[in-house]
C-alpha cells in the first residue's frame, strides 16, 4: 500500500530534550515535506527536500533541522524542543517538485513540549 | 510572500450545494489546490487547478481565474460525511502554501 508514514504518533516531552520524528514513504517520491499545523494558522512549512541531500527552508524553520541520506526517509529534528514547538506535525511527499499540486500527507505526529 | 483568504466556517444542510472562495496573492503562482481534513485526520488532496476554468470531480468541483487572484471549491448533493475543513493552496516555486481552513458543518 502506498503511504507516508509518521513515528511516534503522539509524544510528550520536556523543554530541551532532543526528539526526532521520523517520516518514511514507499512511494519512490522525490519531493519531502514538513509542516505544522495550529489552530487558526493553517498548515505551514517547515523543510522541504527536493531530493536526497538538497533540503531547504519553508516558512518556520527556525528550531528544527531535517535530514535527507536516503529517498525514503526524511526525519525532523528538535535539537532543543520549547513549549512553543507543541504542534500537530505532518511529513508530506510527491512525485516531484514541480508536482507539488498532489501531495500525500502522512498520519501526523501531535508533539507537546512541557 | 503568499497570503490566502478563506472564510473560516461555512454551514449547510444535507443535499445542499455550497462555495468555499479562496483570494491569494502571491509572488509565484503555478496553481491552486484544495485539501479535506476530517477531525483528527490528515489533509488529502481533492483537486487542482493550474489553468483557468472549473475542473470537476464528482460531487467537487474547483475553479480559478488568475487575473482575478480567485479561486472557490464547490461541493454539491452535501453529505454528512463532507463535515471536515478544507484548505485552498497556492502551488509556488517548489512549494505549496497554505489558507488557514474553512470549517465545513453539514447538518441533516
Amino acid at each position: 500500500e502506498a503511504q507516508v508514514t509518521q513515528n511516534p504518533r503522539y509524544l510528550i516531552t520536556v523543554t530541551g530534550k532532543k526528539l526526532t520524528v521520523t517520516c518514511s514513504q514507499n512511494m519512490n517520491h522525490e519531493y519531502m515535506s514538513w509542516y505544522r499545523q495550529d489552530p487558526g494558522l493553517g498548515l505551514r512549512q517547515i523543510y522541504y527536500s527536493m531530493n536526497v541531500e538538497v533540503t531547504d527552508k519553508g516558512d518556520v524553520p527556525e528550531g528544527y533541522k531535517v535530514s535527507r541520506k536516503e529517498k525514503r526517509n526524511f526525519p525532523l529534528i528538535l535539537e532543543s524542543p520549547s513549549p512553543n514547538q507543541t504542534s500537530l506535525y505532518f511529513c508530506a511527499s510527491s512525485r516531484a517538485w514541480a508536482d507539488t499540486d498532489t501531495q500525500y500527507f502522512g498520519p501526523g505526529t501531535r508533539l507537546t513540549v512541557l | 510572500g503568499q497570503s490566502l483568504e478563506q472564510p473560516s466556517e461555512v454551514t449547510a444542510v444535507e443535499g445542499a450545494i455550497v462555495q468555499i472562495n479562496c483570494t491569494y496573492q502571491t509572488s509565484g503562482f503555478y496553481g491552486l489546490s484544495w485539501y479535506q481534513q476530517h477531525d483528527g485526520g490528515a489533509p488529502t488532496f481533492l483537486s487542482y487547478n493550474g489553468l483557468d476554468g472549473l475542473e470537476e470531480t464528482g460531487r467537487f468541483s474547483s475553479f480559478l481565474s488568475r487575473s482575478d487572484s480567485y479561486g472557490y471549491l464547490l461541493l454539491q448533493e452535501l453529505q454528512m460525511k463532507d463535515s471536515a475543513s478544507y484548505f485552498c493552496a497556492v502551488n509556488g516555486f517548489q512549494k505549496l502554501v497554505f489558507g488557514t481552513g474553512t470549517r465545513l458543518l453539514v447538518s441533516p
